[in-house]
Parts: C-alpha cells; sequence; structure tokens
C-alpha cells in the first residue's frame, strides 16, 4: 500500500535542533511537501523537495532520499511557536490530483 | 484576497439531520479539496475536484456528497449525520505546476458535533 509513518510526538527544548522524519512506501510520487498545524488551527505549507537533497528555508529545511525511502523536516532554533504537528505529504504518481498525508508529529517545545 | 473561507465555523446537529458545509477560494485554484480530521489524528481526504466540472472520491466518502458549484466553490454535504460523522472538516485548494509542486491553502475548518 501506499502509506506515510511519523513519530507521533517529539519533544525538544527552546534554542535546540530537531529533526522529524517521514518514510514511506510506494512505487512512485512527484515529491514530498511538509505541513505545520497549530492547535486549532489550518494546515500551512511549509516546503517541497521535488528532488533528493535538502531544501532550505529560513530555520527550516526539509531533506528527500528516495533511495532510502525516507524524508525529514529539520527545524532550527526551536522557538515556544513551533510547538505544533508537522505532517509530510505525497502526490503519488497515477494517484489523481490528490495528496496523501502522514501520520503527523507533534512537536512540543520547553523551556 | 481572502484565500480559503469555509462557512460554517461550528455546528451541532442531532443524528439523522442534514447539513452543507461551503467553502470557497479567491485564488482561482484549479483543484479543490474536502477533508476530515479527527482529535489527535492525521488529514483524510473525503472528496476532491481537479477541476470545475469534475469530483472524485477519496479516502472517505461514505455518507458525504459533494458539488463543484463554479471554480470559487465547493460545498459538502451530510445528508444524514451520525455521531461518527463527528469532526473538524478543512476545506483546500491547489494549483498544479507541471514538474509536481502543488501547494494546498487550508481553510479555518468547521467543527461539527453530531449528537
Amino acid at each position: 500500500g501506499q502509506s506515510l509513518e511519523q513519530p507521533s510526538e517529539v519533544t525538544a527544548v527552546e534554542g535546540a535542533i530537531v529533526q522529524i522524519n517521514c518514510t514511506y512506501q510506494t512505487s512512485g510520487f512527484y515529491g514530498l511537501s511538509w505541513y505545520q498545524q497549530h492547535d486549532g488551527g489550518a494546515p500551512t505549507f511549509l516546503s517541497y523537495n521535488g528532488l533528493d537533497g535538502l531544501e532550505e528555508t529560513g530555520r527550516f529545511s526539509s531533506f528527500l532520499s528516495r533511495s532510502d525511502s525516507y524524508g525529514y523536516l529539520l527545524l532550527q532554533e526551536l522557538q515556544m511557536k513551533d510547538s505544533a504537528s508537522y505532517f509530510c505529504a505525497v502526490r503519488f504518481t497515477g494517484g489523481g490530483n490528490k495528496l496523501t498525508f502522514g501520520t503527523g508529529t507533534q512537536l512540543k517545545v520547553e523551556l | 484576497n481572502a484565500g480559503v473561507t469555509q462557512t460554517p465555523k461550528f455546528q451541532v446537529l442531532k443524528t439523522g439531520q442534514s447539513m452543507t458545509l461551503q467553502c470557497a477560494q479567491d485564488m482561482n485554484h484549479n483543484s479543490m479539496y474536502w477533508y476530515r480530521q479527527d482529535p489527535g489524528m492525521g488529514l483524510r481526504l473525503i472528496y476532491y475536484s481537479a477541476s470545475e466540472g469534475t469530483t472524485d472520491k477519496g479516502e472517505v466518502p461514505n455518507g458525504y456528497n459533494v458539488s463543484r458549484l463554479n471554480k470559487r466553490e465547493f460545498s459538502l454535504r451530510l445528508e444524514s449525520a451520525a455521531p461518527s460523522q463527528t469532526s473538524v472538516y478543512f476545506c483546500a485548494s491547489s494549483v498544479l505546476i507541471t514538474t509536481g509542486v502543488e501547494t494546498q491553502y487550508f481553510g479555518p475548518g468547521t467543527r461539527l458535533l453530531v449528537l
């Protein structure tokens, strides 16, 4: 089947670096996206990896390795406002024009 | 631009009642989507519309119907609400670039409680 797995919860301290992994089982997809969702809010787009390698956007970076069936979101210089849920998502080839979301990781940033 | 708007924000229904959730976007996007999110869970696709005039089932379509009224509007209807449909419903829209990059923009959500 086609699924995206993430750790359910990650805890880190303010100022630290945290990595949220996304592993998948699929025969093909166009790229890996990441979305952030604060409690009670709507998901918002963070980043996209169409090719293998690292994409950097400010404090956030995202990585994809198709050969390892794995990607991650890296958050640096953690701030309290980064406490949220993070979802990876892919658009599978042959799956029509729709995204499939991962199970989600709740990040808790502590003082 | 308002982005993606949804109405209502909150709704309480009794089992068996019907209702329509409204969604509109002003970004001229071709594709629109309806998701549900249960507490502590990810997003599950109910229905989507790749373009005006087309609709397709997602992962959890049972108990729902949709209408793509025009390019801007995509509504979700519950004909006979059940407690299992208690959830937060998100509408989203997107523009697809041929290289595969797609960003979905989400509305604020509708919180539905079915008693």
